[in-house]
């Protein structure tokens, strides 16, 4: 399976962009890059995936490299809450009919602390 | 606003008990997960289910563990007889193939002493 790599930690200043990079340089042409986290006691959540393209939504935007070995989650304005465990994840796609498992492998993720 | 459910979200056992770990995935989902997290394995996949159906059981011990469907809207994940190295946090996930997305409980905090 391919694997990332990611910081153990991060800081942040309230209300400042964060910029949490993945390095996944065994990828392959169909694996997609999925990003969760995890806030204190409670369970992980997607945040943004995306295959080859920059991707946006309401919670982050990712930045792919254009070969992709790498990538980036941006959080545009980090606020308290924002402060998390982060996982980038790489996930093949397989067909619908495929009966193997489709589970996350998740690493040890970035621990992103947001300062007031 | 749709979410996966777990119960209990507590539960403190002595060894060698029963324990019996409930999850409601997302109405409308059709694959179930359930993960186990502990500080030193991090986040473990231990039994994912497609439409009610088993598809992969490897990562959980067979010995003690078993998981079932008995419905749509229910998940169930049992241990028994429990030790203490299966204290950890249990997560049931939900997602809906052919999107990627796993929607994840609350979780159930397991002791057991």
């Amino acid at each position: 399976d391919a694997k990332t790599t990611q910081p153990n930690s991060m800081e942040s200043n309230e209300e400042e962009p964060v910029h949490l990079p993945c390095n996944h340089s065994t990828i392959s042409g169909t694996d997609y890059i999925h990003w969760y986290r995890q806030l204190p006691s409670q369970g992980p959540e997607y945040v943004i995936h995306g295959l080859t393209s920059n991707v946006n939504n309401r919670m982050a935007s990712l930045a792919i490299a254009e070969d992709r070995k790498s990538s980036t989650l941006i959080l545009h304005r980090a606020t308290l809450r924002d402060a998390a465990v982060y996982y980038c994840i790489l996930r093949p796609l397989e067909g619908i009919s495929s009966g193997s498992a489709r589970q996350l492998t998740f690493g040890s993720g970035t621990q992103l602390t947001v300062l007031p | 606003d749709a979410r996966v459910t777990q119960t209990p979200r507590h539960k403190v056992t002595e060894m060698g008990q029963e324990v019996t770990m409930r999850c409601q995935p997302i109405l409308g989902h059709n694959t179930v997960f359930w993960y186990r997290q502990t500080m030193m394995q991090g986040l473990e996949l231990l039994a994912y289910f497609r439409n009610r159906a088993p598809l992969d059981d490897s990562g959980m011990p067979k010995d003690r563990f078993s998981a079932e469907m008995p419905d749509a809207t229910l998940a169930t994940l049992k241990i028994q007889p429990s030790e203490p190295r299966d204290s950890a946090v249990y997560f049931c996930a939900s997602g809906l193939v052919p999107e990627e997305t796993q929607y994840f409980g609350p979780g159930t905090r397991l002791l057991v002493l």
